[in-house]
């Protein structure tokens, strides 16, 4: 079965430089959420976007940004980046309508920050 | 607010149960999930409950939800050393996104 895709798997960046981060959400899900998880700290929440609207906005600093495009895919764009922006970023999409509204996670994109 | 508690630590033998707990504050969640992350990896969805029922049982796997304390538990039957991981539980938000506890540290001795 299809599963949550994430681009890409590392990056390794400097300072203040900016990075981007993909995720492809399983065939038919509607909806997609970010999460941010850093050493030895739960999932995060961020943002999340329903039929590519914004639909929720969690703890995401000003220096982040996200959209979700027609194709459902989903980008997290993060400038300036910080020392302490080091972490695991998980993107999950889930069916609004299931009822149960599983959320399915990717493998995860881990950002470090030198 | 929605505010999820677990224990940090849990050590067992190989073959025991093991019983992870967890609170919530949300009484308005429907949905209460248990999620498994192992090193390095991410969340995978190991069952879930509706907040109308009070046990659910899926092979080794038995939820347990006590509405009235906002309690819920996973309990894993004959522990295996594959068991070894973080265990998340969650509690889902009116707006669809999860709020998960600090995860349970499972460990699983030969």
């Amino acid at each position: 079965a299809a599963g949550v895709i994430q681009s890409p798997r590392h990056l390794i960046k400097e300072k203040r430089e900016t990075a981007t981060l993909k995720c492809y959400p399983i065939p038919r899900h509607d909806t997609v959420y970010w999460y941010q998880q850093g050493p030895g700290q739960d999932p995060q929440f961020l943002i999340s976007f329903y039929e590519k609207m914004q639909s929720d906005k969690g703890s995401i600093p000003d220096r982040f940004s996200a959209q979700q495009f027609s194709d459902y895919h989903s980008e997290l764009n993060m400038s300036s980046l910080e020392l302490g922006d080091s972490a695991l970023y998980f993107c999950a999409s889930s069916f609004w309508e299931s009822g149960a509204n599983v959320l399915t996670f990717g493998a995860g994109s881990r950002l470090t920050v030198l | 607010g929605e505010d999820v508690e677990q224990s940090l630590f849990l050590s067992v033998r190989e073959g025991d149960s093991s019983v992870i707990n967890c609170t919530y504050t949300d009484s308005s969640s429907t949905y209460l999930y248990w999620y498994k992350q192992e090193p390095g990896a991410g969340l995978q969805l190991l069952t879930y409950i509706f907040s109308n029922m009070d046990m659910k049982q899926d092979q080794r796997l038995t939820v347990l939800l006590n509405k009235k304390d906002k309690h819920l538990s996973l309990r894993i039957a004959d522990t295996q050393t594959g068991d070894s991981a973080i265990y998340f539980c969650a509690e889902r938000s009116n707006t669809g996104k999860l709020i998960f506890g600090q995860g349970t540290t499972l460990q699983v001795k030969p």
